[in-house]
């Protein structure tokens, strides 16, 4: 049973550029959740995704944005980084049809560091 | 502002003892409420969630919600060292399970001292 993925582990970007990051859900999931979590913080809920729509937003700027494709993996996209998003970048994957779509499972997380 | 509040610990809690972690909520229509270990420099991993009043119980974990207090716990009985982690209390926002916007605490440092 395949869990949830992200690509890559680690990136270093500098500011003002553009990151792109990439998450598969676990097999037989629908929706997935991105948070950011800054170091000694809970995660932070940025936005979800279902039918390719994003579906909830939490307080984060339009600079991040997101996707899903048809197979249900996912995108999220930082445009003129900051220093302040330094951060390790989470997937959460659920299902829709279960009814639950509250119930996330994380996958390993990307951490990004901006110089 | 909707929040989720813990003691940042640590907690430190002797090996075969009980640690109880404890858990507040602002928002009174929070319906969803879960308990998520990390590891140092890990995800966090789903450990318990809970949707009703009362306790529930999964191996040497427990539950344990009241919503009239407004307020969410977690027991591990037996505590081993390999539980030493920070455990992070989330909730639900949207009071409703079909869409999600969950909100964290900032979690609580767990310590299992041999």
């Amino acid at each position: 049973d395949a869990g949830v993925t992200q690509s890559p582990t680690h990136l270093i970007k500098t500011r003002g550029q553009q990151v792109t990051l990439r998450c598969s859900p676990k097999s037989g999931h629908d929706t997935v959740s991105w948070y950011q979590q800054a170091l000694g913080q809970g995660p932070q809920f940025i936005f979800q995704y279902y039918e390719e729509e994003e579906r909830q937003r939490g307080n984060f700027p339009d600079r991040f944005s997101g996707h899903q494709f048809p197979n249900y993996s996912s995108e999220l996209n930082v445009n003129a980084l900051l220093l302040g998003d330094s951060a390790l970048y989470l997937c959460a994957s659920s299902l829709y049809a279960s009814g639950r779509t509250d119930t996330q499972y994380f996958g390993p997380g990307t951490r990004l560091t901006v110089l | 502002q909707k929040e989720v509040e813990q003691n940042s610990g640590p907690l430190s809690v002797p090996e075969g003892a009980i640690a109880s972690l404890n858990c507040t909520y602002s928002d009174r229509g929070s319906q969803s409420f879960f308990w998520y270990r990390q590891y140092s420099g890990k995800s966090p991993e789903l450990i318990m969630f809970i949707y009703s009043n009362g306790d529930k119980e999964d191996g040497r974990f427990t539950a344990q919600l009241n919503k009239a207090s407004q307020y969410v716990s977690l027991l591990i009985r037996d505590s081993q060292p390999s539980d030493s982690a920070t455990y992070l209390c989330a909730v639900n926002d949207l009071g409703w399970s079909s869409a999600s916007k969950i909100i964290f605490g900032s979690g609580t440092r767990l310590s299992i001292r041999p």
